[in-house]
């Protein structure tokens, strides 16, 4: 079975400054990967995945992320954030051969301050 | 086009109470899947339904919770004489009918259910 651990809880950042945000898995057969973020009072919403292939990940609002398969890990950063960046983010995993059964990290709350 | 449903989005409910948890999926989807998430901890997932099938249920609890997709209407978490360990944030997912390869999962915002 795959956990997954989110390093940071709560990242706080200012406006247009990075942000890395760390997670990582542990897992004995290949996984597939996936950033959500969830805005206040809604619901869960795909960032990028990584299935195979590129270990760098493109995805939606300027994120991306980097498997790296000797750390286990699949960290999501931003160049520039926004206050609109200001959400809960949730790192997953799941089995290729259940790739529906998703496990998550703890979540890692950013808040961006202007 | 509308996105997953919850409702209700909060639920407080006595020891020994039913709690009744439905989710309606994004439109044209027909698998559902229910996730909890306990205080500090991240989603687990509970159970993958089609219409009228149970596919995986190998995450729900073997007691007092149960789940069903029916042919109409929404899906439906039930979970009979509530404790408290159940307060928790219940999400639903849909995906589409044939779901692919690492197929994205569309989540609704939750119901917080919370056992007094």
């Amino acid at each position: 079975a795959q956990s997954v651990t989110q390093l940071d809880s709560q990242v706080p950042v200012f406006e247009e400054a990075p942000v890395e945000l760390r997670c990582n898995y542990s897992s004995s057969v290949s996984v597939y990967l996936f950033w959500y973020v969830q805005y206040p009072n809604q619901g869960l919403q795909l960032l990028l995945k990584y299935l195979s292939g590129s270990t760098l990940v493109k995805g939606i609002n300027g994120f991306e992320a980097e498997f790296n398969k000797s750390q286990t890990s699949f960290h999501l950063r931003k160049p520039s954030v926004h206050i609109s960046d200001t959400a809960e983010y949730f790192c997953a995993v799941s089995d290729p051969s259940a790739d529906y059964k998703l496990s998550f990290g703890a979540g890692t709350t950013v808040t961006v301050r202007a | 086009n509308a996105g997953v449903m919850q409702n209700p989005r909060h639920l407080v409910r006595r020891r020994g109470q039913e709690a009744r948890l439905r989710c309606s999926p994004m439109k044209g989807h027909s698998h559902v899947y229910w996730y909890r998430q306990l205080p500090e901890e991240g989603l687990k997932f509970m159970v993958y339904l089609q219409k009228e099938n149970i596919i995986d249920e190998s995450g729900m609890p073997k007691e007092r919770f149960s789940a069903e997709f029916p042919k109409e209407g929404p899906s439906i978490l039930r979970i009979q004489q509530v404790v408290r360990g159940d307060s928790a944030a219940y999400f639903c997912a849909s995906s589409p009918p044939s779901p692919g390869v690492g197929d994205t999962q569309y989540f609704g915002p939750g119901t917080r259910l919370t056992v007094l």
